[in-house]
């Protein structure tokens, strides 16, 4: 069965903190990992990594993806309150997205 | 990325009546998807809807409980029929990008009492 697991479930930090967030994936006919933030309803794009050990930076935020190890992490160095959401993990298969159920992140000011 | 937008934002409605939502996207696509978020849950696709041919429905949807049009290449609706509270959901459509990813509308909060 095609599943996405993410941990922390939910995570509390202060502001400038640096936080590491997890995916972990078994999907048949892999084709890509993405990161989604969910601020209130509409998930928005944050990354897509479909090769091992390639880093995708923005700003304060990084991904990388382990194929070896079905594994990938979401970075993001010195949180701001604006980075309190939920992120979501997703794998796209061979025909569908399979989500985790997200990392709720809090940052405190 | 593609602009969705998404009819109505939100939505309370009675058990045992319909609603019917709406998504429009700026830009021809092929696939459009139908996801629910239901209360503390990810996300889960109930169909996927390509202009002129049915939609196919995930394990555990089926058509009668939400039939979905796609009459033309940038627009879909999605129904959920005979609502019941355990319809109490975020409804989300999306588009494919260029590649794997995709790119998801506003939403409609559907709370059914």
């Amino acid at each position: 069965e095609d599943k996405v697991v993410q941990s922390p479930l939910s995570l509390v930090v202060h502001e400038g903190d640096t936080v590491t967030l997890n995916c972990s994936y078994e999907v048949t006919n892999f084709r890509s990992l993405l990161w989604y933030k969910q601020e209130k309803k509409a998930p928005t794009f944050l990354f897509m990594l479909t090769s091992s050990g390639i880093e995708k930076k923005s700003g304060r935020l990084s991904s990388i993806l382990d194929k070896k190890e079905l594994f990938s992490i979401l970075n993001i160095t010195a949180t701001q309150t604006g980075d309190s959401a939920i992120y979501l993990c997703a794998v796209s298969g061979a025909n569908n997205l399979f989500f985790g159920t997200g990392t709720r992140l809090t940052v405190i000011p | 990325s593609a602009v969705i937008s998404q009819k109505p934002s939100r939505d309370i409605c009675q058990r045992g009546t319909s609603l019917t939502i709406q998504c429009q996207v700026d830009s021809q696509v092929t696939m459009m998807f139908w996801y629910r978020q239901q209360p503390g849950q990810s996300l889960t696709l109930i169909a996927t809807a390509n202009q002129g041919s049915e939609a196919t429905y995930e394990s555990g949807f089926v058509i009668d409980k939400f039939p979905i049009s796609r009459p033309n290449l940038t627009f879909s609706t999605l129904t959920v029929s005979n609502m019941s509270p355990e319809d109490s959901s975020i409804y989300l459509c999306s588009v494919t990008g260029g590649s794997y990813e995709q790119y998801f509308g506003p939403g409609t909060r559907l709370t059914v009492t």
